[in-house]
C-alpha cells in the first residue's frame, strides 16, 4: 500500500556540518507533514511540521522542505550538534483523517 | 507541567497473563492514541480515540484491548492471545483537527519472561 518511506537509513556528519534527512511519500491526499526526533529509549519529539499548501518552513535550526511534485520532504538541520544524535522519523497525515503514517526513520550521527 | 505519563517504564510480562499499561494526559486533548515500535522500525498505531468512551481500531489491534473512561486516561491491555508482545510501546494524544500535531510519552518497554 502506500505509505511514507525514508531513503538513507544512517546519516553520519561532523559536528557543524548542515544536515540533509530526505522522506517520500507516495499518496498525493497527504495533506499535513511532521517531523519527529527520537532519542534512544524515549519517546518522538515534535520538530517541525508542514501543512501542504506550504513549500518551506522554518523553525530553530531547522527547515522543512516539501515538494509536492515529486512527493518528497526533506529536514534540514543547520550546523549540527552532537545533541543532534537521534533517529528522525517523518509522519504524515492523509488529507480528511486524524491519524499518522510513519515511516522508518533516519539515524543520525554526529561526530565532535 | 502539562504533559502525557506512561507507566511503567519496564513492564514484564508472564506466559499467558494480560497486562496493562497506563497513559495520562493534562493537556485536555481529545484525542489519545497507541503505537507499538519494534527495534529499528517505526511507529504502527494500535488503536486510537477521539472522544470518552469511543475508540477504533489501528492497523494492528489484535492482541490488544483499550478503554476510554475517562478524557485523561487511555490505558492498554496486552491480552494473552498478543503472541509477540515484546516491543516500546508509545501513547500520544492531540487536538480532533485533521492537522494536529501529535504528542508523545516517554514509552513502557514490555519484555516477556
Amino acid at each position: 500500500g502506500e505509505n511514507v518511506g525514508l531513503h538513507l537509513p544512517t546519516l553520519s556528519v561532523q559536528e557543524g556540518d548542515n544536515s540533509i534527512i530526505n522522506c517520500a511519500y507516495s499518496n498525493s491526499a497527504s495533506d499535513y507533514f511532521i517531523w519527529y526526533k527520537q532519542e534512544s529509549g524515549k519517546g518522538p519529539q515534535f520538530i517541525i511540521d508542514i501543512r501542504s499548501n506550504m513549500d518551506k518552513r522554518q523553525g530553530q535550526r531547522v527547515t522543512v522542505l516539501l515538494n509536492k511534485t515529486v512527493k518528497h520532504l526533506s529536514l534540514q538541520i543547520a550546523a549540527t550538534q552532537p545533541g543532534d544524535s537521534a533517529v528522525y522519523f517523518c509522519a504524515e497525515i492523509l488529507r480528511g483523517y486524524s491519524t499518522l503514517t510513519f515511516g522508518k526513520g533516519t539515524m543520525l550521527l554526529v561526530s565532535p | 507541567d502539562g504533559g502525557i505519563t506512561q507507566s511503567p517504564k519496564y513492564l514484564f510480562r508472564k506466559e499467558g497473563q494480560n497486562v496493562t499499561l497506563s497513559c495520562e494526559q493534562n493537556l485536555n486533548h481529545d484525542a489519545m492514541y497507541w503505537y507499538r515500535q519494534d527495534p529499528g522500525q517505526g511507529l504502527r498505531l494500535i488503536y486510537y480515540s477521539q472522544i470518552v468512551n469511543d475508540f477504533q481500531k489501528g492497523d494492528i489491534a489484535e492482541g490488544y484491548s483499550v478503554s476510554r473512561e475517562k478524557k485523561e486516561s487511555f490505558p492498554l491491555t496486552v491480552t494473552s492471545a498478543q503472541k509477540n508482545p515484546t516491543a516500546f510501546y508509545l501513547c500520544a494524544s492531540s487536538g480532533t483537527s485533521s492537522r494536529e500535531t501529535q504528542y508523545f510519552g516517554p514509552g513502557t518497554r514490555l519484555l516477556v519472561l
